[in-house]
């Protein structure tokens, strides 16, 4: 059974460029989650896929975007970074979301962005 | 929006002791609730959660207690050991939405 896997673990970007950071779901699992977790601080949800489709989103603009792919593997794409945008984008992967879910996620190590 | 607050960054216990992660939270809608333990370099892995029709749940030397009156939960750790220092998040779930804290850091001093 293969983990969450994230990639590319670190980048650097420059302010007004776009960014897309990749992540595979543990096997069998149908819901992706995106959190960016900013120094010191707790991670923040951004969105969540379940079967190819935005089914939550947090406070994030709408220059953060995702994909979720047939495999469930996902895409986080965001567009005319910002320095704000410099922070650690955790991927995490779950049994289908709902009341019938524990709300367990497996988290990916992540990928480091820092903007200049 | 701090949904979730968890007002101590950092605790440090003496291992064989007790540790004692406390959490607050606001929306009442929060119906699940969980924690998460970080090591360095590594994204954070689940530990033990609770139901909010529960007031206590526990695994091994891991309990979770829930307070809803008070919209407060805590994790006791006993007892504390070396390998358990880490950040530990607390998160509380509704649908589609999970609100994480700052994280506490622990440190176990052998």
């Amino acid at each position: 059974e293969t983990g969450v896997t994230q990639s590319p673990t670190h980048l650097i970007k420059t302010r007004g460029q776009q960014v897309t950071l990749r992540c595979s779901s543990q096997s069998g699992h149908n819901t992706v989650s995106w959190y960016q977790q900013a120094l010191g601080q707790g991670p923040q949800f951004i969105f969540q896929y379940y079967r190819e489709e935005e089914n939550g989103r947090g406070n994030f603009p709408p220059r953060f975007s995702g994909l979720q792919f047939p495999n469930y593997s996902s895409e986080l794409n965001v567009n005319a970074l910002e320095l704000d945008d410099s922070a650690l984008y955790l991927c995490a992967s779950s049994l289908s979301w709902g009341r019938a879910n524990t709300g367990e996620l497996f988290f990916g190590e992540g990928s480091r962005l820092t903007v200049l | 929006d701090q949904q979730v607050k968890q007002n101590s960054p950092s605790l440090s216990v003496q291992e064989g002791r007790i540790s004692i992660l406390n959490c607050d939270y606001t929306n009442s809608m929060f119906d699940y609730f969980l924690w998460y333990k970080k090591y360095p370099a590594e994204g954070p892995t689940f530990l033990i959660s609770i139901s909010s029709i529960k007031d206590k749940n526990e695994d091994g030397r891991f309990t979770v207690f829930l307070n809803k009156s008070a919209k407060h939960l805590s994790l006791h750790i006993v007892p504390s050991q070396p390998g358990d220092s880490a950040v530990y998040f607390c998160a509380a779930s509704a649908v589609n939405d999970m609100r994480f804290g700052a994280g506490t850091r622990l440190t176990v001093k052998p």
